[in-house]
């Protein structure tokens, strides 16, 4: 299977702040790579799919790049709503396979 | 609008099955394969398996083949997963979600089961 391993595993930023998470894929994955948004005890929302284009209804402050192994997605100007846990997958497979998470904190 | 529904938690006994349900709503329910995840708690995202509402076609991750069974109801847009033979490691949230293209883009509330 596809080993996906995001960095760092949690972070700490203020409002207003841009940060940035990254998802690495053992393998070549081409642009077949998605990011979620969950928030504790609810199920997890589709934020990033392709890589870089954003889900319907998602600020624009939300961004993702990358292609083949190495991906990132990028926060601008952070809102109270954002802090959360981000996890990245990849659809490259028929076993999808998940990162292992970044939990974002207000500092 | 579009939703899936699951069934409720659940408390089960080691070796014991678990048959969660996932109800689909406002969309066309044999156009999309349905997937299941778990998370146990604390922890990532573990992909269980899909079915294909139209066809009845699934396919399981080798760690759960001979013990998943995904069945449906395209009469009530229901899909079903259950786990048998369960362990103490099964307990976990139990998510089914839509796919479309690769991207899980609908997913239902989640299952709390615990074996114990």
């Amino acid at each position: 299977d596809i080993q996906m391993t995001q960095s760092p595993s949690s972070l700490s930023a203020s409002v207003g702040d841009t940060v940035t998470i990254t998802c690495r894929a053992s393998q070549s994955i081409s642009r077949y790579l998605n990011w979620y948004q969950q928030n504790p005890g609810k199920a997890p929302k589709l934020l990033i799919y392709g890589a870089s284009s954003l889900h319907s209804g998602v600020p624009s402050r939300f961004s993702g790049s990358g292609s083949g192994t190495d991906f990132t997605l990028t926060i601008n100007s952070l809102q109270p709503e954002d802090f959360a846990t981000y996890f990245c997958q990849q659809s490259s497979s028929t076993v999808c396979t998940f990162g292992q998470g970044t939990k974002l904190e207000i500092k | 609008q579009v939703q899936l529904v699951q069934s409720g938690a659940e408390v089960k006994k080691p070796g014991a099955s678990v048959k969660v349900s996932c109800k689909a709503s406002g969309y066309t329910f044999t156009r999309y394969d349905l997937n299941w995840v778990r998370q146990a708690t604390g922890q990532g995202f573990e992909w269980m398996g899909w079915m294909n509402p139209y066809s009845g076609t699934t396919g399981y991750a080798q760690k759960f083949q001979g013990r998943v069974t995904m069945t449906r109801n395209t009469s009530t847009s229901t899909v079903y997963m259950e786990l048998s033979s369960l362990r103490s490691e099964d307990t976990a949230v139990y998510y089914c979600a839509r796919m479309d293209t690769g991207t899980l883009d609908v997913w239902g509330q989640g299952t709390t089961v615990s074996v114990s």
